[in-house]
């Protein structure tokens, strides 16, 4: 089966710039999306087809996807953008979601 | 405004069943596919099943296949999931979402499986 790996955690300085990684087989041959969850709350859409925001994400989000691994990168990462990262792909008719990255903001 | 507001969710015995209810609205439901993803405490989201606008494509995952039944009613704007078999591994928060890139999730159902 598909799998999508995720390190289980990042750590960023506020300001800074930060990329999460997503790996998976040929995985720049499917769309990838990302999802934000903070504690507590349901999930969140902040990009769609590997490089597009949804209405309300803001502009530091952004999303690229080529080879085996799709990328989330936050720019100028602010102390609200602590939360857990997921991916996911579609691989066929299955839906896979990566393990996770738990961001914090030091 | 979407909204998509689960019900249904609850304490049951192990080989219990359970149906969970998704009332949608602030959209045309009929013109999405709809999907149900859980997430067990303190762990990862996982996708449980999908389905397309008519019905006429249903899709689940493995684990899932033969005890969890998807389906809708577009007339009354609803996502159901029917489970059967119930297992303490299946203790999690349900949450219906909207399309198959999932741009709207509900609040979530917990359900509990145990004895």
């Amino acid at each position: 089966s598909y799998e999508l790996a995720q390190p289980p955690s990042v750590s960023v300085s506020p300001g800074q710039t930060v990329r999460i990684t997503c790996s998976g087989d040929k995985l720049g041959d499917k769309y990838a999306c990302w999802f934000q969850q903070k504690p507590g709350q349901s999930p969140v859409l902040v990009i769609y087809q590997d490089t597009k925001r949804p209405s309300g994400i803001p502009d530091r989000f952004s999303g690229s996807n080529s080879g085996n691994t799709a990328t989330l990168t936050i720019s100028g990462t602010q102390a609200m953008d602590e939360a857990d990262y997921y991916c996911q792909a579609w691989d066929s008719t299955t839906v896979v979601f990566g393990g996770g990255t738990k961001l914090t903001v030091l | 405004e979407v909204q998509l507001v689960e019900s249904g969710g609850g304490l049951v015995k192990p080989g219990g069943s359970l149906r969970l209810s998704c009332a949608a609205s602030g959209f045309s439901f009929r013109s999405y596919s709809m999907a149900w993803v859980r997430q067990a405490p303190g762990k990862g989201l996982e996708w449980v099943s999908s389905i397309s606008t008519s019905s006429s494509n249903i899709y689940y995952a493995d684990s899932m296949k033969g005890r969890f039944t998807i389906s809708r009613d577009n007339a009354k704007n609803s996502l159901f999931l029917q489970m059967i078999s119930l297992r303490a591994e299946d203790t999690a928060i349900y949450y219906c979402a909207r399309d198959n890139s999932f741009d709207h999730w509900g609040q979530g159902s917990l359900v509990t499986v145990s004895s």
